[in-house]
């Protein structure tokens, strides 16, 4: 199964503090995508980091991949209310079709608490 | 400029209805796909559209649901004859391109419709 796992599932922090969470696959991968998802709604993208690079920060994230591990890491620096969310890591892969498929993992929910 | 659309937002039906989901992806965006968000889950691929082809619908999980795209543009979730566990949040996401990895697989959604089958 290509599909990502993030760990840990559920995270509560208080605000201010920084927030951790893991991602691991199975097979290779274009690049890896970390999407945030409220109210069970739609997602929005958060970051890409492609197979040859290691770390990419953008704004209070740090996403980081280590493929001889095949797995990820996105660190939220200075936590504050509004990133309460689902977390979710998908990796890109080329399919037998020959598009891209994205394989999303089951979430990461993410509580800051005021 | 405008996102990714979908409608209706929630639609409840009756066990063995017919129902339709409607995606309009963003303008230019050749590649559209449609996900299924069991409750607490993460994302089940459907099926993806380049332009108004097809080619991976691997992602159906029976003959009840297909999909269609018109115009490259639009596109329908059909689901017939709607079974209980079929209800879900369908999500559907475009992106700049389907067969080439980097920044244009990265994939807009639309709010989703909520479906509940009762």
């Amino acid at each position: 199964s290509q599909q990502g796992e993030e760990d840990p599932q559920a995270l509560s922090i208080q605000e201010g503090e920084n927030a951790t969470m893991n991602c691991s696959y199975k097979t290779s991968i274009n690049n890896l995508q970390w999407y945030r998802q409220n109210s069970g709604r739609g997602l929005v993208h958060l970051i890409l980091i492609r197979s040859n690079e290691r770390e990419k920060h953008s704004g209070r994230l740090r996403v980081t991949l280590d493929t001889s591990k095949k797995s990820s890491s996105l660190l939220i620096t200075a936590s504050r209310a509004a990133d309460t969310a689902s977390y979710f890591c998908a990796t890109d892969y080329l399919t037998y079709y020959g598009n891209n498929r994205l394989a999303f993992g089951k979430g990461n929910q993410v509580v800051v608490i005021p | 400029g405008a996102g990714v659309s979908q409608s209706p937002s929630n639609k409840v039906t009756e066990k063995g209805k017919d129902v339709e989901l409607r995606c309009d992806p963003i303008s230019g965006h050749t590649a559209l796909y449609w996900y299924r968000q069991s409750l607490g889950q993460g994302l089940e691929f459907l099926i993806y559209f380049q332009g108004n082809s097809a080619p991976d619908k691997s992602g159906l999980p029976s003959d009840r649901f297909s999909a269609e795209r018109t115009g490259g543009s639009v596109s329908t979730l059909t689901i017939q004859r709607t079974q209980q566990e079929d209800s879900a949040v369908y999500l559907c996401a475009s992106s700049l391109a389907g067969t080439s990895g980097g920044y244009r697989s990265e994939q807009y959604f639309g709010p989703g419709t909520r479906l509940t089958v009762t």
